[in-house]
C-alpha cells in the first residue's frame, strides 16, 4: 500500500538555523504531496503542497521540492525561528479509489532562541 | 470562513464505556474525514463521507466504531465498548469539491483518554 516515512525526531536546533525534514514516500503514481503543520494546542493545517514532479511548494519561508526520480519531498527551511516549532507531517494524497490522505509519523521541531 | 468544529475537546471514559463525538464541518463542504492520531503516529484515517455517503471506512474498527453524516453537515463519531487502545486524538476535517478537493481544513481535535 501507499506509505510515507519521515525523518525520526525530535529535531532540536538554535534560531536561524538551516532546517530539513526528510520525506520519502511509496505510492501508485504520482500522488499530490503536502506537508501539515500542527502547532501547540491547534489542529492541523496545510503547510505547503506540491502536485506533481518538479512542482516546488513554499509558504512562511519553508519550501519543498516534488522528486518522483527519489520519491522524496524534503521540507527545508533556510532559517528558522522560535514561532516555527511544531509537529511536522508529511502527507501523501493517493490517485486510486477514495484518494485518502496518508501521513507519515510527524517530526518535533524545538527551536531554541 | 468558521472553521471545522470538534466537540468535545477532552473526554476521560473508562475501558468498555461509549463515548461519542460530534463534528460540524466548513459549511458547503461536500467531504468529510475523521481521523485516529494516536500520540507519536501520524494521523489515520477512519472513514471518509461524500455528502452523507460513505467513500472508504477500510481502516474503521466497525465491531465497536461507527459514524454518521446526517443531511451531508454534521457528523458524529461513536466508540462502543472502549479500549485502552482507542486512546487517541480524533480529528475531524473537510474538503471542498472540485480544484480545492485536495486541501483538508481540519478540527481542533477530540482527545479521548481510555481508563
Amino acid at each position: 500500500g501507499n506509505s510515507v516515512t519521515q525523518m525520526e525526531g525530535p529535531v532540536t536546533l538554535s534560531e536561524e538555523a538551516f532546517l530539513t525534514i526528510n520525506c520519502t514516500y511509496t505510492a501508485t503514481g504520482y500522488p499530490s504531496l503536502f506537508w501539515y503543520v500542527q502547532y501547540p494546542g491547534e489542529g492541523l493545517q496545510l503547510l505547503l503542497k506540491a502536485t506533481k514532479a518538479d512542482d516546488k511548494g513554499s509558504n512562511k519561508g519553508f519550501e519543498a521540492t516534488y522528486r518522483k526520480e527519489t520519491t522524496s519531498f524534503h521540507l527545508e527551511k533556510g532559517s528558522v525561528q522560535v514561532s516555527d516549532s511544531a509537529v511536522y507531517f508529511c502527507a501523501l494524497r493517493e490517485i486510486q479509489g477514495a484518494q485518502k490522505l496518508v501521513f507519515g509519523q510527524g517530526t518535533r521541531l524545538t527551536i531554541n532562541p | 470562513e468558521a472553521g471545522v468544529a470538534q466537540s468535545p475537546r477532552y473526554k476521560i471514559i473508562e475501558k468498555r464505556q461509549s463515548v461519542a463525538f460530534w463534528c460540524n464541518p466548513i459549511s458547503g463542504h461536500a467531504t468529510l474525514y475523521w481521523y485516529q492520531q494516536i500520540l507519536g503516529q501520524g494521523p489515520k484515517l477512519l472513514i471518509q463521507f461524500q455528502n452523507n455517503g460513505v467513500v472508504d471506512d477500510s481502516q474503521l474498527p466497525k465491531d465497536r466504531f461507527s459514524a454518521e453524516r446526517l443531511k451531508g453537515v454534521d457528523s458524529t463519531l461513536k466508540i462502543q465498548p472502549a479500549k485502552l487502545e482507542d486512546s487517541a486524538v480524533y480529528l475531524c476535517a473537510s474538503s471542498p469539491r472540485g480544484t480545492g478537493a485536495n486541501v483538508l481544513t481540519f478540527g481542533a481535535g477530540s482527545r479521548l483518554t481510555v481508563l
